[in-house]
């Protein structure tokens, strides 16, 4: 059973389309988290929902919107692609601290978006 | 944010020799301070983690060392084999919440 599951896991679109990259784990993490990797393979946080309630949000264009239904779930949408959100973005997730394992973060596959 | 520095960004070691990759942060309230492989086209994964009450952990091959006062920590690899090539991610607690990673060490195990 995959754990932490993103869709799709390639994503080639033009400059100023929308998409959106779904994520869902079966792990019973309360905490899920979008990091962008980029060419030079920094790993960067974008988001982090705890229990469907945005907890973090780094300095990301508002053309970034993330979205939780539930704590199984964290998808995100890009409005107006641009040449640099080309990247590989992967979904994560984690318990909060206070329990075993805190703060352990269990990695998607990967999602790479190239933007032409 | 916290701010995670990692070095070296790239380790070329010969096989069977040690490599040490070090990391500091800035938060002195952080106190998870994990380590994270990613093979190439592949997820990071963790591979050894210390929290800050104790100041050293081993995991056959790996071990992690952490200088709360001086605020860094550092991967030790003994015994390095070729299957040890890839990026190594050092992180830290940021707002309590998420893992803040340092920018990667690329180590290369030659034969």
């Amino acid at each position: 059973d995959t754990a932490v599951s993103q869709t799709p896991k390639y994503l080639v679109t033009q400059m100023g389309n929308d998409k959106s990259i779904k994520c869902e784990q079966n792990l019973g993490h309360d905490t899920m988290y979008w990091y962008k990797q980029d060419s030079k393979k920094f790993l960067k946080i974008m988001f982090s929902y705890n229990n469907k309630e945005l907890i973090i949000n780094e300095t990301v264009p508002n053309r970034f919107s993330p979205k939780s239904p539930d704590k199984a779930h964290l998808n995100l949408h890009i409005n107006s692609l641009e040449l640099g959100d080309s990247a590989v973005y992967f979904c994560a997730s984690s318990h909060l601290g206070g329990v075993a394992g805190a703060n352990v973060l269990t990695f998607g596959a990967g999602s790479r978006l190239t933007v032409l | 944010g916290e701010n995670v520095e990692q070095h070296p960004s790239t380790l070329s070691v010969q096989e069977g020799d040690s490599a040490v990759i070090k990391c500091t942060y800035s938060d002195s309230a952080s106190n998870y301070f994990p380590w994270y492989k990613q093979e190439l086209g592949k997820r990071p994964q963790l591979i050894i983690d210390i929290r800050s009450n104790v100041g050293e952990k081993k995991d056959q091959r790996i071990a992690v060392t952490l200088n709360k006062t001086a605020k860094h920590f550092s991967l030790h690899i003994t015994e390095t084999q070729p299957e040890d090539s890839a990026v190594y991610f050092c992180a830290a607690v940021i707002s309590g919440y998420a893992l803040n990673f340092g920018k990667g060490t690329s180590l290369l195990v030659t034969p």
